[in-house]
């Protein structure tokens, strides 16, 4: 079965710096996808970014960037100049893809980050 | 649009009562999914739908938990009896086929079980 390892419960950056949230997961699958997704004190769920497994580049969205490492199974989320706007509860997710077009998503237990003004 | 609706924000309800949370997928879309978010486990996945048919329901917790499909505009998810331990946010997210579709998910119910 997939799992989904998010080893750091929280983090702290100072606005304007830099920071990095890992992620590790296990699969035996060769083509899948992977996402963040941040969750606000509201508790909506924010996609943020997506990597298809298949792709070697890495994915950029704006401020965040995805270090991801097929063969090391790790999913690593970069936030550059982190904005107060920033802080938030990080998720990594895994989905499967299957050709019989069912699939299901596998969350991490989340990183709370907190960002110093 | 107006997204995937959940039912209700908030519920408080004593031991032993039943529960029941409901939700409304985004039309069009073929599968929905049940979550339960706590401190300690992060997003637990509970079970999931696709077409209307449960696929996994190997998430559950315990027999006193049941979902239920019944028709690909409603789902619901019953808690009886209730326990403490169930208070969490649940959370219901619904997903096309299409290969990059993303996960959309409700505004989540807090259940408190006293």
């Amino acid at each position: 079965a997939q799992t989904v390892t998010q080893s750091q419960p929280e983090m702290s950056v100072q606005e304007a710096e830099t920071v990095t949230l890992s992620c590790t997961y296990d699969t035996s699958e060769s083509d899948y996808y992977l996402f963040w997704y941040k969750q606000p004190p509201s508790r909506q769920m924010i996609l943020v970014i997506r990597q298809e497994a298949y792709k070697q580049q890495n994915a950029t969205e704006n401020r965040f960037s995805v270090n991801f490492q097929k063969a090391a199974k790790s999913f690593s989320l970069k936030i550059s100049d982190s904005q107060l706007g920033d802080a938030a509860m990080y998720f990594c997710a895994y989905r499967s893809r299957r050709p019989s077009g069912t699939y299901k998503y596998i969350f991490g237990t989340g990183t709370r980050l907190k960002v110093l003004a | 649009d107006a997204g995937v609706i959940q039912s209700p924000r908030h519920e408080v309800t004593e031991m032993g009562q039943e529960v029941t949370l409901r939700c409304k997928p985004i039309s069009g879309h073929n599968s929905l999914f049940w979550y339960r978010q706590t401190m300690m486990r992060g997003l637990e996945l509970l079970i999931y739908f696709n077409n209307n048919v449960p696929i996994d329901d190997s998430g559950m917790p315990e027999d006193r938990f049941s979902a239920k499909m019944p028709n690909a505009s409603f789902s619901t998810l019953k808690i009886q009896p209730s326990e403490p331990r169930d208070s969490a946010v649940y959370f219901c997210a619904s997903g096309g086929d299409r290969g990059r579709e993303k996960l959309f998910f409700g505004s989540g119910t807090q259940l408190s079980v006293l």
